[in-house]
Parts: structure tokens; sequence; C-alpha cells
């Protein structure tokens, strides 16, 4: 069975850092696309970052790029997303997703971590 | 960007009923659009992706259909479980956009 786990999450002040994890297991994790995204309170989902299956290739949103960066130890079967320089507008779940193969997409999600970042 | 904007925001609903949601693209993105459902506290589930092919393990009565910037999801009967929020994603282009979604409540 997919199983994926978010942890790291929690209250952090403006201009703060967190790191997030996501531990993968049910599927071998190096060879797939992995994601982050994440909703706010009251909004949509909005796609954050993914990365290529050894890690090679990344891509960030623009309002992110600068302050995260998102990585993965196939090792470990982990994907990380480092968050520096936090802002209050960073506050959401923030959910890692397994990229599908056939078509890009997410097919599996994990059930988040919150992030909130408040003074 | 490309954005994506869905409609209706929200509908309520009865067990049973045939329901159909739209997501438009502000350009075109061929057939690259997926559906999700989601609900506060569970994990995003995928329906359906590139337009038109069911997620497996995702009910028959879940079907998509659209292609360049007009989409649409319908469930054929509604189920008890089927009262939640659906979201379209694009990705045809980074970053990979998601219209506002369309929350589906108990009539």
């Amino acid at each position: 069975e997919v199983q994926l786990v978010e942890s790291g999450g929690g209250l952090v002040q403006p201009g703060g850092s967190l790191r997030l994890s996501c531990a993968a297991s049910g599927f071998t994790f190096s060879n797939y696309w992995m994601n982050w995204v994440r909703q706010a309170p009251g909004k949509g989902l909005e796609w954050v970052a993914n990365i290529k299956e050894d890690g090679s290739e990344y891509q960030h949103v623009d309002s992110v790029k600068g302050r995260f960066t998102i990585s993965r130890d196939n090792a470990r079967n982990s994907l990380y997303l480092q968050m520096n320089s936090l802002r209050a507008e960073d506050t959401a779940m923030y959910f890692c997703g397994r990229g599908l193969q056939v078509s890009p997409g997410i097919d599996y999600w994990g059930q988040g971590t919150l992030v909130t970042v408040s003074s | 960007d490309i954005q994506m904007t869905q409609s209706p925001s929200s509908l309520s609903a009865s067990v049973g009923d045939r329901v159909t949601f739209t997501c438009r693209a502000s350009q075109s993105i061929r057939t690259s659009l997926n559906w999700y459902q989601h609900s506060p506290g569970k994990a995003p589930k995928l329906l359906i992706y590139a337009a038109s092919s069911l997620q497996s393990g995702v009910p028959s009565r879940f079907s998509g259909s659209g292609s360049g910037t007009d989409f649409t999801l319908t469930i054929s009967s509604l189920q008890p479980e089927d009262f939640a929020t659906y979201s379209c994603q694009q990705s045809y282009r980074t970053p990979q956009t998601f219209g506002q979604g369309t929350k589906v409540e108990i009539k």
C-alpha cells in the first residue's frame, strides 16, 4: 500500500524557517517524481514544487523561489521541503504527492502537515 | 501562468443526482487536465487524469471530458461518500495550476 506521511509543520514566526519531511513507503520511491502542494485556509490547492526521480531536476512556483528548496533522499525514501524567510501568506496545509507515471499529475497524496506563520 | 476557473464554486445535490462541474483554462492545455477529490483531514484523491482517463480504483460513476480550454467532470449518480470538494489541475505547463474548487454539499 502506498503511504506518504508528512511531518515537520508547526507554528513559526515571520522570517523563520521550517523543514518539512515526507516519508514514503509501499513503492519504489526512486522511480517517481515527487511534489509538494499546499492549501491555505479558505483557498484552493497550489502546486509548490516538484523533483525528478534522481533529484537532478526540480522546479518551484515563483512565489517561493529563493526561499523554499525541494530535495529528496532516495536511500531514506524521503522527500523534503526546506522553507526559509517564511511569510504569513505561507500559512497552509502542505501535502506531498507522488507523480503519476503515465501522465503529469499526482496519484497519491499524504494527509498533510500544517504550517502556521504568525507572530 | 495558466489560470483555471471552476464553476460553480459550490452546489447542493441529493444522493442519486447526476452532477456536472466545469473547468476552464485561460489558454489551450490540450488534454493536460486532472481532477481531484478532497476533504478536510483527508488526503486528496486523483479521479481523472489526461482529461478523460479514469484513475485505477476510482468508481465508474466518475467521468471526465474536454480538450483545449473547456473540461467537465460528471458524477452519474451521487453517493454519500462523494460529498467533497473537486478541483481541476492543468499539467500542461509549469507551474501546474489548480482551479479554486467546487464544493458539493448535501441538499
